[in-house]
């Protein structure tokens, strides 16, 4: 089976753009998560979503959304974009987002904000 | 979130055994206990996960404590690859997310 893929891989924006990036997980898998991964921060969760609902979400603001489409790809976009919002964007796919389910993960979207 | 406290960095030498330690003392009793690794400029990758019993796989074994607030990743012959971030996390609670926290940076010298 394909691996989870991202899209693009490295992206570079101005401050107070916006900027969309894709997943699309492993066929089969229902559940993709988000995470953002910084220097300071570490990976932090942002959200999931289960047959196209959001189903969990870490704490992040409103300029941080997402969309999982019926084929289980999914799209997160920053709105309003800081120089804070720079990092190492990853997506996981898992079978059914279950507590013992395992994580799937792309290689990431680089963001660079300048 | 439950939270995870591992040592901020290790080092092995190849073809030796690492032993890499994790206290979870606040993990409930459906939280499994998640491994993962990230290599550099990769995303993270799954090595191993239980719940109650220890766990064998190909890449690894997890070494569960009886109250499960602690566990124990264990590569039985260290080799250059294994070179990575290793990960604890727990899985549950009423979101199901996985918190990772800051890792342990594991060096295997040759």
């Amino acid at each position: 089976k394909a691996g989870v893929t991202q899209t693009p891989r490295y992206l570079i924006k101005t401050r107070g753009q916006q900027v969309t990036l894709s997943c699309s997980p492993i066929s089969g898998h229902r559940s993709v998560s988000w995470y953002q991964q910084t220097p300071g921060q570490g990976l932090q969760f942002l959200f999931e979503y289960f047959s196209e609902t959001q189903r969990n979400k870490g704490n992040f603001p409103g300029r941080f959304s997402g969309r999982q489409f019926s084929n289980s790809r999914s799209e997160m976009n920053v709105s309003t974009l800081e120089l804070g919002d720079s990092a190492l964007y990853l997506c996981a796919s898992s079978q059914n987002g279950g507590l013992g389910d395992t994580q799937y993960f792309g290689p990431g979207t680089r963001l660079t904000v300048l | 979130d439950a939270k995870t406290t591992q040592p901020n960095s290790m080092e092995s030498n190849e073809e030796e055994p690492v032993h890499l330690p994790c206290n979870h003392s606040t993990i409930s009793g459906t939280d499994y206990i998640h491994w993962y690794r990230q290599l550099p400029s990769q995303g993270p990758e799954y090595v191993i996960h239980g719940l109650t019993s220890n766990v064998n796989n190909r890449m690894a074994s997890l070494a569960i404590a009886e109250d499960r607030k602690s566990s124990t990743l264990i590569l039985h012959r260290a080799t250059l690859r294994d070179a990575a971030v290793y990960y604890c996390m727990n899985s549950g609670g009423s979101n199901y997310k996985l918190t990772f926290g800051k890792g342990t940076l594991l060096t295997v010298n040759p």
